[in-house]
């Protein structure tokens, strides 16, 4: 079963920083592109970032680029988002997902979501 | 960026009802096109991708159609498990952007 688990999420002041973590199993790890996509709370959802599956081509959204950071470890089956300078606005849920290829991604599956709650 | 809309905020609908959800794009999205279906306090679950093809697992109830521009899910003779918040979003042109949601609630 291909399940993918966030942590890392909680309470962090603005302009602190956090890593988020995603485990993956049930899949061959490489062989797709990951991402983040966040969803603040009663809103839609937003994609953050995405990988593909070397890890040598990395994206951003606008409002997060130059602040966080996409990485993955293929021996570990982990995608981190390091997020740094955190703003109110940044305070959402934040899901893994992953997808097939990064230049077309839709997601499928989603893991159950981290919250991230950036306040003083 | 492309703006998706979704023309609907709430759809109020019975039981054993047919729906359908439209979502538009600003500019053509060719069949870039993906929905999901997110219940509360759960993470959303691919429906449909390439505008028209149902992903794994998913009943045939679930249907979508368009291309462009316009684009279309329908649920056909909606179950209780159905009533949710949906969402499109593209794939055709960086970055990937979602509609801002329709929620199906029980008339």
């Amino acid at each position: 079963e291909v399940q993918l688990l966030e942590s890392g999420g909680g309470l962090v002041q603005p302009r602190g920083s956090l890593r988020l973590s995603c485990a993956a199993s049930g899949f061959t790890f490489t062989t797709y592109a990951m991402n983040w996509v966040r969803q603040a709370p009663g809103k839609g959802l937003e994609w953050v970032s995405g990988i593909n599956g070397g890890g040598d081509s990395t994206f951003y959204a606008d409002s997060v680029r130059g602040r966080f950071t996409i990485s993955r470890d293929n021996s570990k089956d982990t995608v981190y988002l390091q997020m740094n300078s955190l703003r109110a606005d940044d305070t959402a849920v934040y899901y893994c997902a992953r997808c097939l290829f990064i230049r077309a991604p839709y997601f499928d599956p989603w893991g159950q979501g981290t919250l991230v709650t950036v306040s003083s | 960026e492309i703006v998706m809309t979704q023309s609907s905020v709430t759809l109020s609908v019975s039981p054993g009802e047919r729906v359908t959800l439209s979502c538009r794009a600003r500019q053509s999205i060719r069949n870039n096109l993906a929905w999901y279906q997110q219940k509360p306090g759960q993470a959303p679950r691919l429906l449909i991708y390439g505008a028209s093809t149902r992903a794994t697992g998913i009943s045939p109830r679930f249907s979508g159609s368009g291309s462009g521009t316009e684009f279309t899910l329908t649920i056909s003779s909606l179950q209780s498990e159905d009533f949710a918040l949906y969402y499109c979003q593209q794939y055709n042109n960086w970055p990937p952007t979602f509609g801002q949601g329709t929620k199906l609630e029980i008339k």
